[in-house]
């Protein structure tokens, strides 16, 4: 049972190169997540998706786009990548909250740099 | 939406001896708690919750307690050992009823041999 995959673990990119974070999760969750983690600002939220086919902003949103490709992908672009984007960025996944599934399942991360 | 803050941001103990952990929230409306750890090189893992219709809720060594009135809540660990060593963090609903959450600023507690 993997739970919540993402890729790549470590990624380095120069400012203004695009990429794509992948997320996978084998849960059946409906809801998932990104998140971006900074020293001392705990997970903060960069958008968040309650079912295939929609999409939300979270705290954070300005710089990114997602794609919740069906009910287990959902992937984050970052389109021009800036040095204030160097984060750890985990991906989650979790059941609906009134079902009481509100437990959020973590991937394991991947810390980006921006240079 | 909730604002929650998270004190202390370090707390290094005796092994053996309880560590502490509190956050605050904003909204009153707000009605699950939960609290994470992280470990080095991980995603964080739920170790415990508590729904605003308790005020105390215990496993094992981690207990966590809730004050509505006074709008924060305490995580509780007895009789530390080293693999405590980690980070915590608390969250709540980002919004009122949601699935999305919001977390503290972590606290990252080193317990000592």
């Amino acid at each position: 049972n993997a739970g919540v995959t993402q890729t790549p673990k470590f990624q380095v990119l120069k400012t203004g190169q695009s990429m794509t974070l992948q997320c996978a999760q084998d849960m059946n969750h409906n809801s998932m997540y990104w998140y971006r983690q900074d020293p001392g600002m705990g997970l903060r939220l960069i958008y968040y998706s309650a079912s295939e086919g929609t999409t939300d902003k979270g705290e954070v949103p300005n710089g990114y786009n997602v794609s919740r490709l069906n009910k287990r992908e959902f992937s984050l672009r970052l389109e021009s990548a800036a040095p204030s984007q160097t984060s750890v960025y985990f991906c989650a996944s979790s059941g609906d909250a009134g079902t009481g599934g509100t437990e959020a399942f973590f991937g394991q991360g991947t810390r980006l740099t921006v240079v | 939406g909730e604002n929650v803050e998270q004190h202390p941001s370090t707390l290094s103990v005796q092994e053996g001896d309880s560590a502490v952990i509190k956050c605050t929230y904003s909204d009153s409306a707000s009605n699950y708690f939960p609290w994470y750890k992280q470990e080095l090189g991980k995603g964080p893992q739920l170790i415990i919750d508590i729904r605003s219709n308790v005020g105390e809720k215990k496993d094992q060594r981690i207990a966590v307690t809730l004050n509505k009135t006074a709008k924060h809540f305490s995580l509780h660990i007895t009789e530390t050992q080293p693999e405590d060593s980690a980070v915590y963090f608390c969250a709540a609903p980002l919004f009122q009823g949601g699935n999305k959450l919001t977390f503290g600023g972590g606290t990252r507690v080193l317990v000592k041999p």
